[in-house]
């Protein structure tokens, strides 16, 4: 699976969107991005995640560039309670029932009043 | 309603003692999943079941031992604990093998072995 890189940590403002990059530029064709966050002393939370086109959900909206080399997660407005460690994670379809989640070491983000 | 639930949520224990950690989730998913995540906040796999059969099986120690007696619950038993044991330990569930990318997660078990 394609590697990606993330900043290590990222600060936003209350009530301000947090646009949250990710590189993963040997991302393959067939290659989704995918993005989880967890909460200090949570379980991992699955945020969204798409192929080509930008996707939006009611968490969070996921915008992919035209080359697939990076996307940025975006918390239109971000609350004290987005602060996490968000993971960017790319996969392949491979079927088989041997995928598997791969966390890397995720952005941390904090969000101040 | 909790979706997926784990007991207990902490667990303190003496080194060479067994253990178990148990999980379950009412999503009526087929796949179940285990995870370790350790001291420097890395999340690894350990185990996944589907339908109660085991589908992946990481590098993990013999002592570890997964059981799952129907589709929602994964237990996860502990032999002989040593020190390096401590973590947090998560347990996940997805709709199938195809959905192993969109899981749910249960709250944790902190796992502290002196």
């Amino acid at each position: 699976d394609a590697k990606t890189t993330q900043p290590t940590s990222m600060d936003c403002a209350e009530g301000r969107a947090a646009n949250l990059p990710c590189n993963h530029s040997t991302i393959s064709g067939n290659e989704y991005v995918y993005w989880y966050r967890q909460i200090h002393s949570q379980g991992p939370q699955y945020i969204i995640h798409g192929l080509k086109n930008n996707e939006t959900n009611e968490m969070a909206s996921l915008i992919i560039t035209e080359d697939r080399k990076s996307s940025t997660l975006i918390l239109p407005h971000a609350t004290l309670r987005d602060t996490a460690v968000y993971y960017c994670i790319v996969r392949v379809a491979k079927g088989g029932g041997s995928e598997k989640l791969v966390f890397g070491k995720g952005t941390k983000l904090t969000v101040n009043p | 309603d909790t979706a997926v639930s784990q007991t207990p949520k902490y667990l303190v224990t003496q080194m060479g003692n067994d253990k178990s950690i148990k999980c379950e989730q009412n999503l009526g998913h087929d796949t179940m999943y285990w995870y370790k995540q350790d001291s420097k906040k890395f999340l690894k796999i350990m185990f996944s079941y589907n339908n109660k059969e085991l589908i992946i099986n990481e590098t993990v120690p013999n002592r570890f031992s997964p059981k799952s007696p129907d589709k929602a619950h994964l237990n996860l038993h502990i032999n002989s604990l040593e020190l390096g044991d401590s973590a947090v330990y998560f347990c996940a569930s997805s709709q199938g093998p195809w959905k192993a990318f969109e899981q749910y997660f249960g709250p944790g078990t902190r796992l502290t072995v002196t």
